[in-house]
């Protein structure tokens, strides 16, 4: 699977749209990109995945270039609770198998 | 419904004491993934369960990580002779395998584990 890039940490304030974002420049045309996050003590958390195209669900959206060598991560209206450690993980989207995790990007969403 | 359920949350244990955490995936759920984080770490793999297939061990960090899933349901992560560093939350996870990329992975909230 490919290796992702990511911030180690952002800010925010609250209210406003965090824009994270993820290079995966060695990505192959069978792997999707998934957004995970991990909020203290707890386990990880799906958030979305995408192929290619703009993906959109009640919590964030996902803006994956044309190139797919990269993508954001938006949350439009960030909060205090969306403080978190957020994972760009690339996978292969067609079989199982085990996901990857990098030290993904630790949003701080301040007041 | 329920989601990925882990036990016991917290287990504390002697240095070289055996150690068994247990994980209740979602029901239906075929593969079943464990992970654990140490302290300000990620999420490291350990090993992975899908079907009636041959486990993906990779993993595992010694001989004295093992893992079962019986029945294609409930798991057991067995850690022989527990040592201080093996002290991190056992992450265990769950999803739909072979509906590919409409199965994301389910979390349970793990067990911490210290080994004293």
């Amino acid at each position: 699977d490919a290796k992702t890039t990511q911030p180690t940490s952002m800010d925010c304030a609250e209210g406003r749209a965090a824009n994270l974002p993820c290079n995966h420049s060695t990505i192959s045309g069978n792997e999707y990109v998934y957004w995970y996050r991990q909020i203290h003590s707890q386990g990880p958390q799906y958030i979305i995945h995408g192929l290619k195209n703009n993906e959109t669900n009640e919590m964030a959206s996902l803006i994956i270039t044309e190139d797919r060598k990269s993508s954001t991560l938006i949350l439009p209206h960030a909060t205090l609770r969306d403080t978190a450690v957020y994972y760009c993980i690339v996978r292969v989207g067609n079989q199982g198998g085990k996901l990857i995790f990098g030290q993904g990007t630790e949003l701080s969403v301040k007041p | 419904g329920a989601g990925v359920s882990q036990s016991p949350s917290n287990k504390v244990t002697e240095k070289g004491k055996d150690v068994e955490l247990r994980c209740d995936p979602i029901s239906g759920h075929t593969a079943l993934y464990w992970y654990r984080q140490s302290l300000g770490q990620g999420l490291e793999f350990l090993i992975y369960f899908q079907g009636n297939s041959a486990p993906d061990k990779s993993g595992l960090p010694s001989d004295r990580f093992s893992a079962e899933r019986t029945g294609g349901s409930v798991s057991t992560l067995t850690i022989q002779r527990t040592q201080q560093e093996d002290s991190a939350v056992y992450l265990c996870a769950s999803s739909l395998a072979g509906t590919g990329h409409n199965s994301p992975l389910h979390f349970g909230n793990g067990t911490r584990l210290t080994v004293t």
